[in-house]
């Protein structure tokens, strides 16, 4: 029973580094997303995927890259961390819509650190 | 563009008491749904309720009620007889049926006072 599986749950960065956040879903759910939680800002959408093989931006993209080559893995990429992006990281899945199934599954979220 | 408003940054409310969180949403969608999450302060993501634009009834889940008014754009929830396991903060969320993005309110976090 495993649901949204996101990995790791913390990670220091240096600025300048790369590094994958993964995020994997065993429900078979079509829609996935990633979002970041900065405080008094709510969670800000960041890419999102409606299949394997598509994804699309949201509200906050740059700086970020994602793929979905399966149903079941959509992660994310920083490409060269800055301090901007310290946060809190989110992966969630749900369904296409369909009243309270379009309800979005999240993971443990990732609290990540760039000095 | 979507946009959700959560005006309340912090609620303070008594045991047992109801108290109301307050959402408002744009959209040009005819077609949405919106939600509730639950954050304790664990960190994770806990869907509360589900209310569809369409719907002629307002949603309830147990002690969460939905206070849906569509032409005030607004979708409160309401907390009945508070638990000091409610302290937590509260997003309000909408997905338009037309477009594949969920987007958040900016939450609010309420205090359960014993």
């Amino acid at each position: 029973n495993a649901g949204v599986t996101q990995t790791p749950k913390f990670q220091v960065l240096k600025t300048g580094q790369s590094m994958t956040l993964q995020c994997a879903q065993d429900m078979n759910h079509e829609y996935m997303s990633w979002y970041r939680q900065d405080p008094g800002m709510g969670l800000r959408l960041i890419h999102y995927s409606v299949g394997a093989g598509i994804t699309d931006q949201g509200e906050v993209p740059n700086g970020y890259n994602v793929s979905r080559s399966t149903t079941e893995d959509f992660p994310l990429r920083l490409l060269s961390a800055a301090p901007s992006q310290t946060s809190v990281y989110f992966c969630a899945s749900s369904y296409s819509f369909g009243g309270d199934r379009g309800a979005a599954f999240f993971g443990q979220g990732t609290r990540l650190t760039v000095v | 563009a979507q946009k959700i408003t959560q005006t309340q940054p912090g609620m303070f409310v008594q045991e047992k008491e109801a108290v109301t969180l307050d959402c408002t949403y744009d959209t040009s969608d005819p077609s949405y749904g919106l939600f509730w999450y639950k954050q304790p302060s664990s960190g994770e993501m806990i869907f509360l309720i589900y209310q569809g634009s369409y719907d002629q009834q307002n949603a309830t889940e147990g002690r969460y009620s939905l206070n849906f008014q569509k032409a005030r754009k607004s979708a409160n929830l309401v907390i009945s007889a508070s638990q000091l396991g409610d302290s937590a903060m509260y997003f309000c969320a909408m997905r338009e049926v037309g477009g594949f993005k969920t987007i958040f309110g900016a939450g609010t976090r309420l205090f359960v006072k014993a």
